[in-house]
């Protein structure tokens, strides 16, 4: 079953420390892996996007990795900010037979605090 | 340039009617995805329209159906509502020139059904 788990499931860090959030897939085929935030209320916003091929992608304060061998990915935030408060998702997609399937992860709560 | 947009924001149903959102992509974006989102389940891929064509299909029943027109504005009706359709349902736009192309997420519409 292609599956998305995310860790930890919520997390609450102080404003200016840095976090790492993990994504394990079982999803297959692979095509992509994205990382979107979404705020409270509002639709998820692209953060990164990588192919099998790229293993880091930046986006301001955020970084991804990439290991498609062990079907792992990180989503690395520098310097938080209280606006960094936000769910975090991941997202695998993977064609198969000319259809593509979206597999998401239930997310990641991230919550930075004064 | 505008963003994607969702209408109505909110709706509130009672079980057994039937409903239908409407989502208008950013200007020269040919791909709209539906999305449904719930506490329970996370994100869920509904299905993607490209140039008025379904090209994926999530696991939903058949109650789920959508639309694209010319003008690459897309519908999405759902017939026969039940209780547990009350969610987030979200309308994605991207040019889908490449896989990974980035994909625009719209405020959403939230359906409360009764």
């Amino acid at each position: 079953k292609n599956q998305v788990e995310q860790s930890p499931q919520s997390l609450i860090i102080l404003e200016g420390k840095n976090c790492t959030l993990q994504c394990n897939y079982t999803v297959s085929p692979f095509s992509n892996l994205r990382w979107y935030k979404q705020d409270t209320g509002r639709g998820p916003v692209s953060l990164t996007i990588m192919t099998f091929s790229e293993n880091t992608k930046s986006n301001g304060r955020y970084t991804a990795t990439l290991d498609a061998d062990t079907k792992q990915s990180s989503l690395h935030i520098t310097a938080s900010q209280l606006s960094d408060s936000a769910s975090y998702i991941c997202v695998v997609s993977g064609v198969s037979g000319g259809y593509q399937k979206v597999t998401f992860g239930t997310g990641t709560k991230l919550q930075v605090i004064p | 340039k505008a963003g994607v947009t969702q209408t109505p924001r909110y709706l509130i149903k009672t079980r057994g009617q039937q409903v239908t959102l409407s989502c208008s992509p950013i200007s020269g974006h040919r791909s709209v995805s539906w999305y449904q989102q719930t506490p329970g389940q996370g994100l869920q891929f509904l299905f993607e329209y490209f140039s008025e064509t379904q090209r994926n299909k999530g696991n939903f029943p058949g109650r789920f159906s959508g639309r694209q027109f010319s003008n690459s504005r897309s519908e999405m009706n759902v017939s026969t509502l039940e209780l547990g359709d009350s969610a987030l349902y979200l309308c994605a736009s991207s040019s889908r020139d490449r896989v990974t192309d980035t994909q625009y997420f719209g405020p959403g519409t939230r359906l409360t059904v009764l």
